[in-house]
């Protein structure tokens, strides 16, 4: 596609659901991101895929978050017994280039988050 | 541990000024400096990169400055305009795949 794509771009859930968060990077693009931005904040590393290896998955908050790329291009970002300090915009990020410390980083739209 | 910190929260400059934005990082380790820009509503867009051994790098009416003996990273937009109002994040690399943001300057323009 054109650009990084996300999906939804806004999800309401309850406290206690588990919620799936769907993004497509831009085609070709190798490096995967997912990141966490709070308003007013920097994004916050989560996760990064090359491929479909999960590289890092250092940025996790708890065992409750969880990432997948199965093919090398579509990822999920799937939060379980979401909490009300899960809420917050979760940004994708593709980079074409794989190797370490290059590469700029195309973002997503987002999805903004919100748990009642 | 790692950090990227910017010394202003918000800039205001008059259109047609030129603006410095300024960021401190402090991990001596990084070797790859980006800055972002984001628009209200919208994803971070890239503006600009420096490797760490260079110490200035010019794009189109941007050019970013680094000074690894303070650790310091400014990018100065010559000829601000209204649409350069966004904020701005500086991010830092240090080999791995990991960058980390800064927490943005806001950057006012007016007309």
């Amino acid at each position: 596609g054109a650009g990084v794509s996300q999906s939804p771009r806004y999800k309401v859930t309850k406290r206690g659901q588990d919620v799936a968060l769907r993004c497509d990077p831009i085609s070709g693009h190798v490096s995967l991101y997912w990141y966490r931005q709070a308003l007013g904040q920097g994004p916050e590393f989560l996760t990064y895929f090359n491929y479909e290896a999960q590289q890092d998955k250092s940025g996790l908050p708890n065992d409750r978050f969880s990432a997948e790329r199965p093919e090398g291009s579509i990822s999920t970002l799937t939060i379980q017994r979401t909490e009300q300090r899960d809420s917050a915009m979760y940004r994708c990020a593709s980079s074409l280039s794989m190797d370490q410390g290059t590469g700029k980083l195309f973002f997503g739209s987002g999805t903004q988050l919100s748990v009642l | 541990g790692e950090s990227v910190g910017l010394h202003l929260p918000t800039l205001s400059v008059q259109e047609g000024d030129n603006s410095i934005i300024n960021c401190a990082y402090s991990n001596s380790a990084s070797d790859y400096f980006i800055w972002y820009k984001q628009e209200s509503g919208k994803g971070p867009q890239f503006i600009i990169d420096i490797r760490s051994n260079m110490d200035k790098r010019q794009g189109q009416r941007v050019t970013v400055l680094l000074n690894k003996t303070v650790k310091h990273l400014s990018l100065q937009i010559a000829a601000t305009q209204p649409g350069d109002s966004a904020v701005y994040f500086c991010a830092e690399n240090t080999g791995g795949f990991k960058t980390i943001f800064g927490a943005g300057t806001r950057l006012f323009v007016k007309a």
